[in-house]
């Protein structure tokens, strides 16, 4: 079993749309949690943590379930901007390794 | 915004050869970090370094890959005898510290073709 496993996608969206992300991590020493995002052939970037009571960065929401082991990320009113891959990214309690997912990649249409 | 760089941006060596990919990270971070993604594959650690020692690495470090931080600036790996698989892109990241939630920052990569 993957360490960290995303939905393979792609997802294709047209714009506006709510698009939602899942991944499970099967590491249960794992603490802190990411999404990145990674367009073609660039670097991850940062796009937000993922805490426990859930957050939220605008059109962004990122939900974690300790029990479930089991991450989201919600985009609202989805924009041709954020066409990317979306990675999911699980760390161990204060180490660096961090852990990717495959990406899942969001097509977003006008 | 302070960003991580590298260099080159591209490498194409023999087989067989050894390369030496370069990283500046953030200056007031402590903790570096090489990654790999081969083409089409997702990120993968290699090694972490705090205090001018590998504090983690994966597997796939193995003899043949080594890192060092020769000056207050610089954070390198090499790969000593290059193989076909070792082509993808190196990405060296850092982060202030190892915390929980600590936010390491990407440089733009390396992508190195063995042939």
């Amino acid at each position: 079993r993957k360490e960290v496993e995303q939905d393979p996608g792609p997802f294709n969206v047209p714009e506006g749309a709510t698009v939602a992300f899942n991944c499970t991590y099967s590491n249960s020493a794992s603490q802190s949690f990411f999404w990145y995002r990674q367009d073609c052939r660039k670097e991850p970037k940062l796009l937000m943590s993922v805490y426990s009571s859930g957050n939220e960065d605008g059109r962004f929401t990122a939900q974690l379930n300790r029990a479930s082991q089991y991450i989201s990320l919600l985009i609202r009113d989805s924009k041709l901007s954020d066409s990317a891959t979306y990675l999911c990214v699980a760390q161990p309690q204060n180490a660096g390794k961090s852990t990717f997912g495959d990406g899942t990649t969001l097509t977003v249409k006008p | 915004e302070p960003e991580v760089t590298q260099t080159p941006s591209h490498q194409v060596t023999q087989m067989g050869q050894e390369v030496i990919l370069r990283c500046v990270p953030i200056s007031n971070h402590l903790y570096f970090y090489w990654y790999r993604q081969i083409l089409g594959q997702k990120v993968e650690f290699l090694v972490s370094f705090y205090n001018n020692e590998i504090s983690e690495k994966s597997e796939i470090f193995d003899d043949q890959f080594s890192v060092e931080r020769p000056d207050g600036s610089n954070f390198t790996l090499k790969i000593r005898s290059t193989k076909l698989e070792d082509s993808a892109m190196y990405f060296c990241a850092s982060s202030v510290n190892s915390a929980d939630q600590e936010t390491q920052y990407f440089g733009p990569g390396t992508r190195l073709l063995v042939l």
